[in-house]
């Protein structure tokens, strides 16, 4: 099955700064790639997700990068703001079922 | 309306009761799930409903066995279970056939507790 590693496992960051978050993947069939984030104590939610005909897409502060080649993708956080704390997590298919990441928990201080 | 809606948002068992978990959405989604999520980890699947058939049971032990009434309602039965089933159980739907490659809309989840 699909294994996806995802760090760091803690991302510190100051408000306005970027942050990185990587994952990779290990089935090379794999080609949907969402991004799902969770606030402390609520439920996750899709943010942004990518497809295997694309390398990049954007969505204001947030964007994600895919190289297939290599196997990973990345999600970038840009001009960070204190509601952007949250675990974030990557995932990968291949079209049966969603594997995930262990997560990141994003800590941006004021 | 873009809410998946779970009962109860908080459950404490024995390990010899029988409870239910319920979901409910109105998305016209085709696909449910129940996942099961330990703290600072990732959401765990368990089970996927596709048409309302059980096309994924990812070797769940039989003392959580779910059931889907009809295309908007979603169960998991709860029985003899362990402390170590305390969790939080997530009910997600799609409008994909397997969610693997659409948006999962989660509720807010089931937090279970087993004494």
């Amino acid at each position: 099955g699909e294994n996806v590693e995802q760090h760091p496992s803690t991302l510190s960051v100051q408000e306005g700064d970027s942050a990185v978050i990587k994952c990779t993947y290990s089935d090379s069939a794999s080609n949907y790639f969402p991004w799902y984030k969770q606030e402390l104590g609520k439920r996750p939610q899709l943010i942004i997700d990518i497809r295997s005909n694309v390398g990049e897409k954007k969505d204001q502060r947030i964007a994600v990068t895919l190289n297939k080649t290599a196997k990973h993708f990345s999600l970038h956080i840009t001009e960070t703001q204190p509601e952007d704390s949250a675990v974030y997590f990557c995932a990968a298919s291949p079209g049966d079922k969603l594997s995930f990441g262990a997560g990141t928990t994003v800590t941006v201080r004021a | 309306d873009t809410e998946v809606t779970q009962t109860p948002k908080h459950l404490v068992m024995g390990m010899t009761n029988k409870k239910s978990l319920k979901c409910e959405q109105h998305m016209g989604h085709r696909a449910m799930y129940w996942y099961k999520q330990k703290a600072k980890k990732p959401p765990e699947l368990m089970f996927v409903y596709s048409y309302e058939k059980l096309s994924i049971n990812e070797s769940v032990p039989s003392r959580f066995s779910p059931e889907c009434p009809n295309s908007s309602l979603l169960n998991l039965h709860l029985h003899a279970l362990q402390p170590e089933d305390s969790a939080l159980y997530l009910c997600a739907s799609s409008q994909a056939r397997s969610g693997a490659t659409g948006e999962l809309f989660f509720g807010e989840g089931s937090r279970l507790t087993v004494l």
